[in-house]
């Protein structure tokens, strides 16, 4: 079946611009989690979403980053006012859920953002 | 704090050759411990999940350790090949009902014929 897919693959913005980026999970997984990777880093956690539970947004850096999971299945994660330092990949992935850890986390191709 | 080291940064090998990457943790309460392989441009895909009871997992050329008292791991790969070339990233999952995913940052690997 298909995978994680992500859009835009590239996106470039000129600092003080809103982006949004786009996330179709795999078909029945309730688990969505956002990352970011910056070069040289490991993945940085972002946000997790949960079926119809409320969001850990515990790993949002500021008040600009936001996203939402409509339906159940996509998600967007919003960045206001585009900064330089948020040039990185943002990588969106999904599991069958649960709290125990163990589900495997299936990564989409992430989205390449620039800020210039 | 909850840190995963990943050594080397990075390693060149030629091809046919072996390799070991190494792990280190101090995540606590501890889950299970991941191998992704990234290529570059794309996502990260599985390539072992061990739990604490569990010493080694085999994924064909791939095999992983661990040693849950000294909080270590490696992956072994065998007979390296061309395609082996991308990114290693050690991943814990600590325990108590937690979700979240602790990332090193990657040992990026580099066959040459």
């Amino acid at each position: 079946g298909a995978g994680v897919s992500q859009s835009p693959s590239n996106k470039v913005t000129e600092k003080g611009k809103d982006v949004e980026l786009r996330c179709d999970p795999i078909s029945g997984h309730t688990a969505l989690y956002w990352y970011r990777q910056s070069l040289g880093q490991g993945l940085e956690f972002l946000i997790y979403f949960q079926g119809n539970s409320a969001p850990d947004k515990s790993g949002l850096p500021s008040d600009r980053f936001s996203a939402e999971r409509t339906g159940g299945s996509v998600s967007t994660l919003t960045i206001q006012r585009t900064q330089q330092e948020d040039s990185a990949v943002y990588l969106c992935a999904s599991s069958l859920g649960g709290t125990s850890g163990s589900y495997e986390q299936y990564f989409g191709p992430g989205t390449r953002l620039t800020v210039t | 704090k909850n840190q995963v080291e990943q050594s080397p940064q990075s390693l060149i090998i030629l091809e046919g050759k072996n390799c070991t990457l190494q792990c280190n943790y101090t995540v606590s309460p501890f889950s299970n411990l991941r191998w992704y392989k990234q290529d570059t441009g794309r996502g990260p895909v599985s390539l072992t999940i061990m739990t604490f009871s569990e010493n080694t997992k085999s994924n064909g050329r791939y095999t992983a350790t661990l040693d849950a008292d000294t909080k270590q791991s490696s992956l072994h790969i065998t007979a390296s090949q061309l395609s082996d070339s991308a990114s290693y990233i050690c991943v814990v999952s600590p325990g108590g009902g937690y979700n979240k995913l602790i990332f090193g940052a990657g040992t990026r690997l580099a066959v040459h014929p």
